[in-house]
């Protein structure tokens, strides 16, 4: 089943604070987060593993809650290279190989 | 170049069409992963490989929808008799893991299908 992101959308000013949600029906083995810019590939930023291990390669924190099932990427005082859609995957654990389930992104413009 | 390869980039196909799209993955990358987006939303699962082998193809929305990686490398999208719901971008990803997905996928830009 498909994470759920919140907001859809926002918009900020350069330098402002915004926190990106996202939550699940099913327990979470790992949640990932991907950027996408309009027409090219998402880009990875960071997965969070169960057990509270954090990767990533930038510096953009995040939290994982497996309690409450939920992600939230945090982006602080955002710069216009931020710009974009935002992507949270949660990992499907199967016999077959893991594969990642998307939510509907989050659409994040920032202004000069 | 390093990254995963896609091609074409932009396809335009009459309805009833069948169309090809090409993934060249990273070199040594063991998984790789096929995916849709339709414009404004997230990247839906299509099919996964391991290797050559198609473990997983539950995400393929019809029979119309085939995908083959016969030597383990290239991997191939095939639709037949394309309608205008198949429009939508084709994603490519893969990875050098199998099983558990403790690092990132890496992402073709995609191949953007347009059925008229």
């Amino acid at each position: 089943q498909q994470p759920v992101q919140s907001p859809q959308a926002v918009i900020l000013r350069e330098g402002e604070d915004a926190v990106i949600n996202c939550s699940s029906s099913k327990a979470l083995y790992s949640v990932h987060w991907y950027r996408q810019k309009h027409g090219e590939a998402p880009v990875f930023l960071m997965i969070l593993l169960k057990g509270g291990e954090q990767k990533g390669h930038e510096k953009i924190s995040a939290s994982f809650n497996e309690k409450k099932q939920q992600s939230s990427l945090y982006l602080t005082a955002s710069q216009l290279s931020y710009s974009g859609t935002y992507f949270c995957g949660t990992e499907k654990v199967s016999n077959a190989g893991n594969m990642l389930t998307f939510g509907g992104g989050t659409r994040l413009m920032v202004k000069p | 170049g390093a990254g995963v390869s896609q091609s074409p980039r932009y396809k335009v196909a009459k309805r009833g069409q069948d169309v090809a799209l090409r993934c060249d993955p990273i070199s040594g990358h063991v998984s790789l992963f096929w995916y849709q987006q339709a414009l404004g939303q997230g990247p839906e699962f299509l099919t996964y490989f391991q290797n050559e082998a198609q473990l997983d193809k539950s995400g393929l929305p019809s029979d119309r929808f085939f995908a083959e990686r016969p030597e383990g490398s290239v991997s191939t999208l095939k639709i037949q008799r394309t309608q205008q719901e198949d429009s939508a971008v084709y994603l490519c990803a893969s990875s050098p893991r199998q099983g558990e997905l403790t690092g990132e996928l890496f992402f073709g830009e995609g191949s953007r299908l347009t059925v008229l």
